[in-house]
């Protein structure tokens, strides 16, 4: 059965200082994506960066990298020179070969993540 | 940003009681969806939309239902809303080919 494991409920950073939060999945399909999303506190849900599994090398976007590694079945997000305005909550998220290119997402439990002035 | 509306944005309603839910979308797109979120779980999917008139369950689909007769909107209702109802509803959409998946603001509902 498809899951997705974040076993950091909440994580600090000093600002300008990276991150990393850490996902893991389990899937038996070698086909899926892997999705980030930020949501603040106001509520909405921010996509970040998504990662395919047949992708050669991981995916930035900006201050945003996924740490993509196959074997080990984890899908880490890293926030490079974190800002007050990186506080949020982060969900990772995948969708597996059975659900085509749709929205059938699973995710994970999330991770609160404060930065500190 | 995605042009998604969802209304009403807030409600508290009562145990047994009829509630529905909209999403509105002015992009055009395939697939629509309904997640919920709750402490602990994330979000989780209820029922989707790959086109007018085409719905299917998601995870957590009992005790809703929905309906699609226009490409843009897709609604969600609760027949008799239970207090296990009580939570965040969030729409989302997609287009056949794309990557990204577009998210409403949510509905937080309350049933009491």
């Amino acid at each position: 059965a498809q899951k997705i494991t974040q076993t950091q409920p909440g994580m600090f950073v000093q600002e300008k200082e990276a991150v990393t939060l850490d996902c893991t999945y389990d899937t038996s399909d070698p086909s899926y994506g892997l999705f980030w999303y930020k949501q603040p506190s106001s509520g909405e849900m921010i996509f970040l960066i998504y990662q395919g599994s047949y992708d050669q090398q991981n995916a930035t976007e900006g201050r945003y990298s996924l740490n993509f590694q196959k074997a080990r079945k984890s899908a880490n997000l890293v926030i490079s020179a974190s800002q007050l305005g990186d506080s949020a909550m982060y969900f990772c998220a995948m969708r597996d070969g059975s659900s085509g290119n749709t929205g059938k997402l699973i995710f994970g439990q999330g991770t609160t993540l404060q930065v500190k002035p | 940003d995605a042009g998604i509306t969802q209304s009403p944005r807030h409600k508290v309603t009562e145990t047994g009681t009829p509630v529905t839910l909209r999403c509105h979308q002015t992009e055009n797109h395939r697939y629509m969806y309904w997640y919920r979120q709750d402490p602990g779980h994330g979000l989780r999917l209820i029922h989707y939309s790959y086109g007018v008139k085409d719905t299917d369950k998601g995870e957590v689909s009992d005790g809703y239902s929905v309906s699609r007769s226009k490409t843009e909107d897709f609604l969600l209702t609760l027949e008799s809303a239970t207090s296990s109802q009580t939570s965040v509803y969030f729409c989302a959409i997609s287009e056949s080919q794309g990557i990204t998946i577009y998210f409403g603001e949510g509905s937080w509902l309350t049933v009491v």
